[in-house]
């Protein structure tokens, strides 16, 4: 079975502030990690995954995500956000025994303000 | 285009009605998925169609009939809802089914059992 924690339900951040997103999983088996945002009534966009390689992997809208198999985790970081920023941000696990079957955990609600 | 389309955006129905949403997409996935997410909570996973067969049933009750006419439209019949199957579905899909596949999602549709 495969699980994902994220702690953090809700995280207020000055704009231009730095911000971690923290994500936890466990797995028996090699996982697949995703960063999925959705904007208040929207459905949920990729925002990066790791699937093997480099363990830091990095989004087109300046957020990063490193894999940490030690500490089994896969925190999103972003060095300055902006108000536009704001939203819902779900972290997702597959492994190799799950098929297709997305875990996510229970959300985290970015909430940058002025 | 990485565009997964769903209508209607919102749907109001009564307990006794008899619904369809629908999902749409282009870019040629021969996997597609039906999430429903509550209020505040992660997407569930519903079902899962691969190369137009039914491949995943998460034990949805029988009110809800999905149907894969094609390999680009996905329909989610309703049938005798109850108010606690409020939610927003979400429609998602990928290239194949697999653990390393990006799931693309659908901005839901939001539906309101009275």
């Amino acid at each position: 079975a495969q699980s994902v924690t994220q702690l953090d339900s809700q995280v207020p951040v000055f704009e231009e502030a730095p911000v971690e997103l923290r994500c936890n999983y466990s797995s028996s088996v090699s996982v697949y990690l995703f960063w999925y945002v959705q904007y208040p009534n929207q459905g949920l966009q990729l925002l990066l995954k790791y699937l093997s390689g480099s363990t830091l992997v990095e989004s087109i809208n300046g957020f990063e995500a490193e894999f940490n198999k030690s500490q089994t985790s896969f925190h999103l970081r972003k060095p300055s956000v902006h108000i536009s920023d704001t939203a819902e941000y779900f972290c997702a696990v597959t492994n190799t025994g799950t098929a297709s079957k997305l875990t996510f955990g229970t959300g985290t609600r970015l909430q940058v303000t002025l | 285009d990485t565009e997964v389309t769903q209508t209607p955006k919102h749907l109001v129905m009564g307990m006794t009605n008899k619904k369809s949403l629908k999902c749409e997409q282009h870019m040629g996935h021969r996997a597609m998925y039906w999430y429903k997410q509550k209020a505040k909570k992660p997407p569930e996973l519903m079902f899962v169609y691969s190369y137009e067969k039914l491949s995943i049933n998460e034990s949805v009750p029988s009110r809800f009939s999905p149907e894969c006419p094609n390999s680009s439209l996905l329909n989610l019949h309703l049938h005798a809802l109850q108010p606690e199957d409020s939610a927003l579905y979400l429609c998602a899909s990928s290239r194949v089914t697999g653990p390393q596949e990006t799931q693309y999602f659908g901005p839901g549709t939001r539906l309101l059992v009275l």
